[in-house]
This record gives C-alpha cells, sequence and structure tokens, in this order.
C-alpha cells in the first residue's frame, strides 16, 4: 500500500514562528500537493511539485513556500505563522502518467497558531 | 481548468442507493472525472474514475452522459459507514507535467438509520 507521511498529526505555534510541515510518499511519484482544509471551504491547493525542485502555486500560495530536494519528500514551509493559518493541512501524492488524477493522502496535520 | 459543481449536501437512509451529481460543463476533451471520499479526520481516498458511459467498482458505480457536461456517482445501498463528503473533480491523468489536482467544496452525505 502506498504511504503518505505527515510528521506531525497536530501542532501549535506561535504567532512569527517559523513552521515546517513535512511530507514523505514511499512509492516514488513524481507529484507532490498540499492542501489545507477550512469549514466550508473544502480543500483548496496551496503549492503543486511534479518532480524535484520543481514547484507551481495552487490557489492560495501566499504566506507559504514549499520544498523539494528529494523525490519523497515535500516540505510546506510557513515564513511567519499568522493566526489565519491554522487550518488542517493535507499532503498528497500521485502515481505517474496514467493515473495522475488518483492520489493518496496523508492524515492530515491540525496546526493551529496562537 | 474546468470547475465542478455539486450540491452542498445531501440526506439518505440507510439501505437507499444515493446519487450525487456533479457539473462540469467546460470539461476537456483529455479529462478524466474522478470521485473521491473523505471521512472526518481523514485525508480524501480516491474512490473511481472514469471518462464516458459506465464504470463500476466495488464502491460505487460512475454514471457519465454521452455529452460529459455532467456525472453521477452511485452509491448502492449505503450505510451508516458511508457517511462522508464526496468529491468530484476532473483531470488528465495522463498529463504529469502541471497536473494540477482542484477539489471544490464537495457534497457531505449523512445517512441516517
Amino acid at each position: 500500500d502506498v504511504k503518505v507521511t505527515q510528521s506531525s498529526r497536530y501542532l501549535v505555534k506561535r504567532t512569527g514562528e517559523k513552521v515546517f510541515l513535512e511530507c514523505v510518499q514511499d512509492m516514488d511519484h513524481e507529484n507532490m500537493f498540499w492542501y489545507r482544509q477550512d469549514p466550508g471551504l473544502g480543500l483548496r491547493l496551496i503549492y503543486f511539485s511534479y518532480d524535484v525542485k520543481m514547484k507551481e502555486k495552487g490557489d492560495i500560495p501566499e504566506g507559504y513556500s514549499v520544498s523539494r530536494e528529494k523525490k519523497e519528500r515535500f516540505s510546506l514551509i510557513l515564513e511567519s505563522a499568522s493566526t489565519n493559518q491554522t487550518s488542517m493541512y493535507l499532503c498528497a501524492s500521485s502515481p505517474p502518467q496514467g493515473r495522475v488524477t488518483e492520489a493518496f493522502f496523508g492524515q492530515g496535520t491540525r496546526l493551529t497558531v496562537v | 481548468l474546468a470547475k465542478t459543481t455539486q450540491p452542498i449536501s445531501m440526506d439518505s437512509y440507510e439501505g437507499q442507493e444515493v446519487n450525487i451529481t456533479c457539473s462540469h460543463n467546460n470539461i476537456a476533451t483529455n479529462d478524466y472525472i474522478t470521485w473521491y471520499q473523505q471521512f472526518p479526520s481523514q485525508g480524501p481516498r480516491f474512490i473511481i474514475q472514469g471518462y464516458k458511459t459506465k464504470v463500476t467498482n466495488e464502491v460505487a458505480s460512475l454514471f457519465i452522459p454521452a455529452d460529459r457536461k455532467s456525472s453521477t456517482l452511485s452509491l448502492p445501498r449505503v450505510s451508516l459507514s458511508d457517511t462522508a463528503v464526496y468529491y468530484c473533480l476532473v483531470g488528465d491523468p495522463f498529463y504529469n507535467q502541471g497536473g494540477k489536482l482542484i477539489f471544490g467544496q464537495g457534497t457531505e452525505l449523512s445517512v441516517k438509520p
């Protein structure tokens, strides 16, 4: 079974802190994604990466950056956390051509910024 | 990227068949229709995908009319454990680079005893 592992299930950080959310997948997938999920807003794409060191902005990239130095790892960085970034963060990866739309998700990280 | 529109919520009772319709008027020729299921406190899970006509697996059926501007996810004889949010999205499964997956708000299905 494909495994997408997020480093923390719950995280509490202070306003202004630099926050790293880590995601690792074990199936050699090219594509990796970061989403945030808020009540009433569904899943919103923050960043997408289709290869090592390659990234594309999603719908809501402001206040976030990403890093993909190795194929299996995709990190989401909050440069200076703010309370409006309190949310559930979901990482996903998807198989190569022919199954790109069949993504596998991690269990999520619930981040609270106080 | 084609946008999708689904009902925000639906109610059903155990044992009934549930049909959730998704509208995707601007679907591109190479796009497939994909559905995900999300239980509370979990990430979404892929359940079914199709291009046209009908696709069936052990979880659900997917009906796609000839014009492909809409699709219907059908869950036969639902149980309480089918209570979840269901997302419809469209995308090209063969287009690796730039293959963003855009989710809408989803349909919250509530199954009652």
